[in-house]
């Protein structure tokens, strides 16, 4: 268990809908950051919060965005949801900001649209 | 632009016997290098990482990897496969030297009994 919790574990939607996706990071740590996992695409950064703060974009579309609130839980909001958008969605925490700091994932979302 | 290439998308090797997952990678940087083990319906775990100085890098489960920068490559190996080592594995390099991580395809490990 790396201690950051992902809800909801699974989330089954139709095209053109919103999901929210919630993470909550392992206590202490500072950053969070957003991946995505295909069989399309693998795994790839979306976008990165320190302390409130975006600090990096990955390849994350117009139609996704992010946050992280003031008690450094995240959202991630997918709308306009298109049949390629099925995925895992992993969060993963850090301590710091630091490249060499260590990412803890967490068991992910399984986002499925049909 | 920085890449990853892992070598094989599929490595099957007999319990006891040497694991060896190949990782090659790109970067204009010195890089830093991660290696991550994911288990079937389980989030990705860091089993070790390169960043400065010693160039084989110990991890956790008996595994260690080599930073050879003439090579450019960050291979996994383990002595003796353990049945518990099946799962997928996956190398990343920092991008740019910064937090955001790129993955490499991943290699699925299968250890036969």
């Amino acid at each position: 268990d790396s201690g950051v919790t992902q809800t909801p574990k699974h989330l089954i939607t139709a095209t053109g809908q919103r999901v929210t996706l919630r993470c909550s990071p392992r206590s202490g740590d500072l950053s969070v950051y957003w991946y995505q996992q295909s069989l399309d695409q693998g795994l790839q950064f979306l976008i990165q919060y320190y302390n409130g703060e975006e600090r990096a974009k990955g390849n994350i579309l117009e139609r996704f965005s992010a946050q992280q609130f003031p008690d450094l839980h995240s959202e991630l909001n997918l709308s306009s949801l298109e049949l390629g958008d099925s995925a895992l969605y992993f969060c993963a925490s850090s301590p710091r900001l630091g490249p060499t700091d260590t990412q803890y994932f967490g068991p992910g979302t399984r986002l499925t649209v049909l | 632009a920085q890449s990853v290439t892992q070598l094989g998308s599929h490595v099957s090797v007999s319990e006891g016997a040497l694991v060896l997952l190949r990782c090659n990678y790109s970067s204009s940087v010195p890089p830093y290098l991660f290696w991550y083990v994911q288990y079937p319906n389980q989030g990705l775990q860091l089993l070790l990482k390169y960043t400065t100085g010693a160039t084989l890098v110990k991890g956790i489960n008996g595994f260690e990897a080599e930073f050879k920068k003439s090579e450019t490559s960050f291979h996994l190996t383990k002595p003796s496969a353990h049945m518990s080592d099946a799962a997928e594995y996956f190398c990343a390099v920092s991008k740019d030297g910064t937090y955001k991580y790129i993955f490499g395809t991943g290699t699925r490990l299968k250890v036969l009994a």
